[in-house]
């Protein structure tokens, strides 16, 4: 059973417009969330992440909101940029450790 | 630059044939992991390590298996290929001992081997 999931697998926007990339936890013992975004041929990279202390964290144009009692986090970025077309990844780690559980990824298409 | 490098980049091989994978970074780091991307599951831990001589499974470790003798290099040998092994891997690394490193968080991808068995 999956613990972390993107419901969603393809999201079109239109360039300019918000951008929002949703994710799901099952694990309650998850406190640490972070995104990762993946081009074509390329390894993930790290964009931005939270602690469970925190609801909200932003970076320039990403912001990351988690809701804790949802166990929900979401990415928006605003405004959306044809160069944000990529594979976003979701993912937890419950501290435990130094490893990561990731989600299945959403494909972000921003559209000139 | 440091860097975490992959090879090869692009591998065919046949069902019950050994392959290996190599990845080696060189910023030092302690954590080393390997993942593998497939279509609806994103990426999988197969097998990491906190340090040389240490190696741990991960959730897919099944078929694989892995070695560190030294910081920089951890290879991923497939004993005996299956065509489920067919997949891209990803491996990585990140600071910190083997408590979660909260000062940095994130993982330092290669760029990926892609294995297609056949």
């Amino acid at each position: 059973d999956q613990q972390v999931k993107q419901n969603s697998p393809s999201l079109s926007v239109q360039e300019g417009r918000i951008s929002i990339l949703n994710c799901d936890y099952t694990n309650s013992m998850f406190d640490y969330f972070l995104w990762y975004k993946k081009y074509p041929a390329e390894g993930p990279t790290f964009l931005i992440s939270i602690s469970s202390i925190k609801d909200k964290n932003e970076d320039g144009r990403f912001t990351v909101f988690l809701n804790k009692s949802a166990k929900h986090l979401s990415l928006h970025i605003v405004p959306s940029q044809p160069g944000d077309s990529a594979v976003y990844f979701c993912a937890a780690s419950d501290g435990a450790g130094n490893m990561l559980t990731f989600g299945g990824g959403t494909r972000l298409m921003v559209k000139p | 630059d440091a860097e975490i490098t992959q090879s090869p980049r692009h591998k065919i091989t046949e069902t019950g044939r050994q392959v290996t994978l190599a990845c080696h970074q060189t910023w030092n780091h302690n954590n080393m992991f390997w993942y593998r991307q497939d279509l609806g599951h994103g990426l999988r831990l197969i097998h990491y390590s906190y340090g040389v001589q240490d190696t741990n499974k991960g959730e897919v470790s099944d078929g694989y298996s892995v070695s560190r003798s030294n910081t920089e290099d951890l290879p991923l040998t497939l004993e005996s290929a299956a065509s489920s092994q067919t997949s891209v891997y990803f491996c990585a690394s990140s600071a910190g001992t083997s408590v979660f490193n909260r000062g940095t968080g994130e993982l330092f991808f290669g760029e990926g081997s892609r294995l297609t068995v056949l």
